[in-house]
């Protein structure tokens, strides 16, 4: 599947810059997601959008900010953030459906915050 | 709450053999899914395979199974006459819940990472 996109793929920030990303799925699906993977530690979902709402926020700090303005689109926006907060960062999306639904996943953002 | 574990941080394995991937779970849900995901340098997760705790039959994609041994919450995934462009970390998911109903989280394990040598 390739029908989620990224940008920028990386990004280079200082920790007082102000940073968006941005992920967009071409899949038709009604949930998206923002997965944070650090090294050495297994993913970490962060957000979770259902149908435009926003149904989970797993303990992020208010230096991330999610919006997502439809079911297609989806953002995170980055300010203040410290070096800890470099990680590959992932979008995914999915049909919410009665079980078994497939995260389809973006190529991801590589984040440096120096 | 869901936990996956995979045992195995690296793999070195020859080009055309078989290799299978560890993969054990805890939950205390009756329904639930497991995934497979494979993640190349290029760092694209990349959807592999999936397999219900109801379904029967144990899943298989091309030259990917999934070996699930439901009594031993074991779910190891098999990759036949394995190939160069095969080498990769390899994640093992479960599909976790949330309160209500809708879109769901996944569980991920620590990831193995497969080298296929000439």
């Amino acid at each position: 599947e390739t029908g989620v996109t990224q940008t920028p793929r990386h990004l280079v920030m200082g920790m007082t810059n102000k940073k968006s990303l941005k992920c967009e799925q071409h899949l038709g699906h009604n949930a998206m997601y923002w997965y944070k993977q650090s090294a050495k530690k297994p993913l970490e979902l962060m957000f979770v959008y259902n149908f435009k709402e926003q149904t989970e926020n797993n303990s992020v700090p208010s230096r991330f900010s999610p919006e997502c303005p439809n079911s297609s689109h989806l953002f995170l926006h980055l300010h203040t953030l410290q070096p800890e907060d470099s990680a590959l960062y992932l979008c995914a999306s999915s049909q919410v459906a009665s079980g078994g639904e497939t995260q389809y996943f973006g190529p991801g953002t590589r984040l440096l915050v120096l | 709450a869901q936990k996956i574990t995979q045992t195995q941080p690296g793999m070195f394995v020859q080009e055309k053999e078989a290799v299978t991937l560890d993969c054990t779970y805890d939950t205390s849900d009756q329904s639930y899914g497991l995934f497979w995901y494979k993640q190349p340098s290029s760092g694209e997760m990349i959807f592999l395979i999936y397999q219900g705790s109801y379904d029967e039959q144990n899943a298989t994609e091309g030259r990917y199974s999934l070996n699930f041994q439901k009594a031993r919450k074991s779910a190891n995934l098999v990759i036949s006459a394995s190939q160069l462009g095969d080498s990769a970390m390899y994640f093992c998911a479960m599909r976790g819940t949330f309160g209500i109903q809708g879109a769901q989280k996944l569980v991920f394990g620590q990831g193995t990472r497969l080298t296929i040598n000439p």
